[in-house]
């Protein structure tokens, strides 16, 4: 069973600080996502890694793979009111083709930011 | 012009009853799942759907029973509900890669509003 173990738990900071959030495995993944969920909504996508040692950038989220394919982190900076929410990390593994699309989800990071 | 809809949004019932979440996408996704949110925010898949085909099947107990009338709907049966089967329930749909094609790019999956479910 794979699993994915993500850190912290429970974010709370000032408006303006930076942070950095860790999703980590000891299985290899194809791929990694991550999605953020507000109250009273599902999960929406908010970018995809697939090759290890990627980075992607979505304004000031930015999002690594490690080199081994077994772990990820989303760093944030100058944090704002607007980023308070669930984020979820989600690993893919197509290993011999029996579980295409299926997705194992971190226990996700509750983050608030205050004004 | 919702994406993925899913009924009823919340859903109040007694132990021992029987209950339906309907879920319906209109992205023209082949693949639709259901998922188990519970009260730590775990999410965890039970079961998928590629073109009305069981894909992936959970441990799930035999009381969960989906049901796809077409590509496009995922309805979720429960029987005998229990005090542990209270939780958001989401439905999902994406365009996976066509069967035996191997690819290590994951598809978006689309998620529904949730149903939140409480067994008294």
């Amino acid at each position: 069973t794979q699993l994915l173990e993500q850190s912290p738990q429970f974010l709370s900071i000032q408006e303006g600080e930076n942070l950095t959030v860790y999703c980590n495995s000891s299985s290899v993944f194809s791929s990694l996502q991550w999605y953020r969920q507000e109250p009273g909504e599902g999960p929406v996508l908010l970018v995809t890694v697939v090759t290890g040692g990627e980075v992607k950038k979505l304004k000031r989220l930015t999002f690594q793979f490690g080199d081994a394919r077994k772990d990820s982190s989303l760093h944030i900076t100058a944090a704002q009111p607007g980023d308070t929410g669930l984020y979820l990390c989600a690993g893919s593994s197509n290993a011999g083709g029996t579980s295409y699309g299926k997705l194992t989800f971190g226990q996700g990071t509750i983050l608030t930011v205050h004004p | 012009d919702t994406a993925v809809s899913q009924t009823p949004k919340y859903l109040v019932t007694q132990m021992g009853n029987d209950k339906s979440i309907k879920c319906e996408q209109n992205l023209g996704h082949d693949t639709m799942y259901w998922y188990k949110q519970d009260s730590k925010k775990f999410l965890k898949i039970m079961f998928s759907y590629n073109n009305k085909e069981l894909i992936i099947n959970e441990t799930v107990p035999n009381r969960f029973s989906p049901k796809s009338p077409d590509k496009a709907h995922l309805n979720l049966h429960i029987n005998s509900l229990e005090l542990g089967d209270s939780a958001v329930y989401f439905c999902a749909s994406s365009q996976v890669p066509w069967r035996g094609l191997r690819t290590s790019v994951t598809d978006t999956q689309y998620f529904g509003p949730g149903t939140r479910l409480t067994v008294l």
